[in-house]
């Protein structure tokens, strides 16, 4: 199994333009999210998802979209970049909300945003 | 407000020194405690998970504790192959979240 797959590693982008950070999952699970990581803050939660179909919001959702078609994929989009979103984004899936077994988080994107 | 601190921020220790990372939080209607370990450049790795005070959790050199208002994670006898940043997350009442702290960096030199 590759477990959760994050792509691009790295990323460089000039303000104002937007792409997709891309993230699967080969392990059928129900709940996928987005983290981001910054110097001296604890990872912070921008959006996640439950299933198939269904979104919410995390702490710090501004700025960024997501959607969820399949039970697979849960990208990631910056609408208009901004210096602000410079960052390293995880992320993260699991079976569901009870979660002995912990999120299997993937190995990041780091972004800088000039 | 759902609020996580760690404490200390850094750790040096000499190999075999054992010491403890602690993990205050405050979360209403806690559903599970995490325990991760985070190399530099890595996603976080899960460790433990905790559900209720009273709780431990075991594995090779690290023991992971739970009362109902802190965890602690014991490092017995490190090794300088544990040097890592260790992050704790308490989940939301929701489920639907993991709330981290800041971690702690521990060095362990030989």
């Amino acid at each position: 199994n590759a477990g959760v797959t994050q792509t691009p590693k790295f990323q460089v982008l000039k303000t104002g333009q937007s792409m997709t950070l891309q993230c699967a999952q080969d392990m059928n699970h129900e709940y996928m999210s987005w983290y981001r990581q910054d110097p001296g803050m604890g990872l912070r939660l921008i959006h996640y998802s439950v299933g198939a179909g269904i979104t919410d919001q995390g702490e710090v959702p501004n700025g960024y979209n997501v959607s969820r078609s399949t039970t697979e994929d849960f990208p990631l989009r910056l609408l208009s970049a901004a210096p602000s979103q410079t960052s390293v984004y995880f992320c993260a899936s699991s079976w569901g909300r009870n979660v002995g077994g912990g999120y299997t988080f993937g190995s990041g994107t780091r972004l800088t945003v000039v | 407000e759902d609020q996580v601190t760690q404490s200390p921020e850094a750790l040096r220790l000499q190999e075999g020194e054992s010491s403890s990372l602690n993990c205050s939080y405050t979360v209403s209607g806690l559903r599970g405690l995490f325990w991760y370990r985070q190399d530099p450049g890595k996603g976080p790795e899960f460790l433990f998970t905790l559900y209720s005070a009273g709780e431990e959790k075991e594995k090779e050199r690290l023991k992971a504790t739970l009362t109902k208002k802190e965890s602690f994670l014991h490092i017995t006898a490190p090794k300088p192959e544990d040097s890592a940043t260790y992050l704790c997350a308490p989940q939301n009442q929701a489920g639907t979240a993991l709330i981290f702290g800041k971690g702690t960096t521990l060095s362990v030199s030989s």
